[in-house]
């Protein structure tokens, strides 16, 4: 069961560019967390996000749930090489366990 | 913070053979583990629920009896792939979970993953 759509499924990009990962349902969640999985390891907890219209930020990272409570984004600004992977939503609670189809990002030096 | 280890990880099998991860939380008591399978640069699916002392609840479409689970103490669990073929081979990952935030608000610790390829 996945519950959660994201997009786009692959990014390649120069390093110091910015991006945007998108993490969409039709459902509505009380909490959404965020996880970033390098290559070979297991995923790594970033945020979770609780409020609707709620902004976190976590370096060059910044998280934003949506009013609704149906959706995230993840912005990324100046990209580095150290950003490459693969990045996860996965609701907070609930069906926490059902992670979002996920966005690979690769960022090229 | 809370530690998850796995053992193998990665392991080598040819077809027909048996193959158990291990999954252990080391600094803490995790009543309740979960399996998944991944894929290259795809999401992790769930496998399924681990329980210590009780049977594991899987997810639909994952046979129970080619995955064997058994979660015998409060900080181990292992997956037994039974006869193995190629087409089970993938990335397998663990995590513990322990109740962190208010509202109920889990928090999942990962195991590093066990790559399993079967010739």
């Amino acid at each position: 069961t996945q519950l959660l759509e994201q997009s786009p499924q692959f990014l390649s990009i120069q390093e110091g560019e910015n991006l945007t990962v998108y993490c969409n349902s039709s459902s509505v969640f009380s909490s959404l967390q965020w996880y970033r999985q390098e290559p070979g390891e297991g995923p790594v907890l970033l945020v979770t996000v609780v409020t609707g219209g709620e902004v976190k930020k976590l370096k060059r990272l910044t998280f934003q749930f949506g009013d609704a409570r149906k959706d995230s984004s993840l912005h990324i600004t100046a990209a580095q090489p150290g950003d490459t992977g693969l990045y996860l939503c996965a609701p907070g609670t609930g069906n926490q366990f059902y992670f979002g189809t996920g966005t690979s990002l690769t960022v090229i030096p | 913070g809370a530690v998850v280890s796995q053992h193998p990880s990665w392991v080598i099998c040819k077809s027909g053979t048996s193959v158990k991860i291990e999954c252990r939380s080391l600094d803490f008591q995790a009543t309740t583990m979960f399996w998944y399978r991944q894929f290259p640069k795809q999401s992790l699916m769930l496998m399924a629920t681990s329980n210590e002392g009780s049977k594991a609840t899987y997810e639909q479409g994952v046979e129970k009896d080619k995955f064997l689970i058994n979660h015998a103490s409060l900080t181990l669990s292992t997956l037994t792939v039974t006869s193995a073929h190629p087409e089970d081979s993938s990335f397998y990952i663990c995590s513990a979970s322990s109740w962190g935030l208010a509202g109920g608000i889990v928090t999942q610790y990962f195991g590093p993953g066990t790559r399993l390829t079967v010739l």
